[in-house]
């Protein structure tokens, strides 16, 4: 069974400071890897899709990168703004015969004070 | 364009109501899927609907939920003789035929049981 950990729970960061967010799962056997943006009362926010066959995708100060062999993606967030603050989850997209079906992690909650 | 819709935001409910949960997805995308998020439990998969084909339930807690997605469109979640332990956010999330592991996510429906 596909297990997604996300470390850490919790982060609190001064206003500008570069940060990793890390994920890890147990099955290298991914179609592709998300991450998602929450904001309280809100929907999910796609951030960046990695697809299995990639090592990183970038988008502005964000950048995802995937390693399958080791089970491993993280989210590096560069000078980071106090908008930033969310909670962020990474998602497993497994392909089940003609669906695509997401695992989530339990998420990381940022704080980013100004 | 429009993005995913849902109905209501917010739904307070008696314990053994039933209760209907309803997605409008973005026009055009085959595929519609339901997720629970909880405390405690993070974000699960429930169910998903794509075109004609039968419904994968695999994901449904018990024989109180059902969903069904009528003309190909809208799906409605109902939980029959709601119990405390079904408050949570419910999401909904649909894709396109071309990319069909891109979901997009509404803003959810926070269901509380008292």
């Amino acid at each position: 069974k596909q297990e997604v950990t996300q470390i850490p729970a919790a982060l609190s960061v001064p206003e500008g400071e570069n940060l990793v967010l890390n994920c890890s799962f147990t099955d290298s056997a991914i179609y592709n890897l998300q991450w998602f943006r929450q904001d309280p009362g809100k929907g999910l926010t796609s951030l960046l899709l990695i697809q299995s066959s990639q090592r990183e995708q970038t988008s502005g100060r964000l950048n995802a990168s995937l390693d399958k062999s080791s089970g491993r993606s993280t989210l590096y967030i560069a000078a980071s703004q106090p908008g930033d603050s969310a909670t962020y989850l990474c998602a497993l997209n497994l392909r089940m015969d003609s669906s695509y079906k997401l695992i989530f992690g339990s998420g990381t909650r940022l704080l980013v004070r100004p | 364009g429009a993005g995913v819709s849902q109905s209501p935001s917010n739904k307070v409910t008696e314990k053994g109501k039933d209760v209907e949960l309803r997605c409008d997805p973005i026009s055009g995308h085959t595929a519609l899927y339901w997720y629970r998020q909880s405390l405690g439990q993070g974000l699960e998969f429930l169910i998903y609907f794509q075109g004609n084909s039968a419904p994968d339930k695999s994901g449904l807690p018990s024989d109180r939920f059902s969903a069904e997605r009528t003309g190909g469109s809208v799906s409605t979640l109902t939980i029959q003789r709601t119990q405390q332990e079904d408050s949570a956010v419910y999401l909904c999330a649909s894709s396109s035929w071309t990319r069909p592991y891109e979901q997009y996510f509404g803003p959810g429906t926070r269901l509380t049981v008292t």
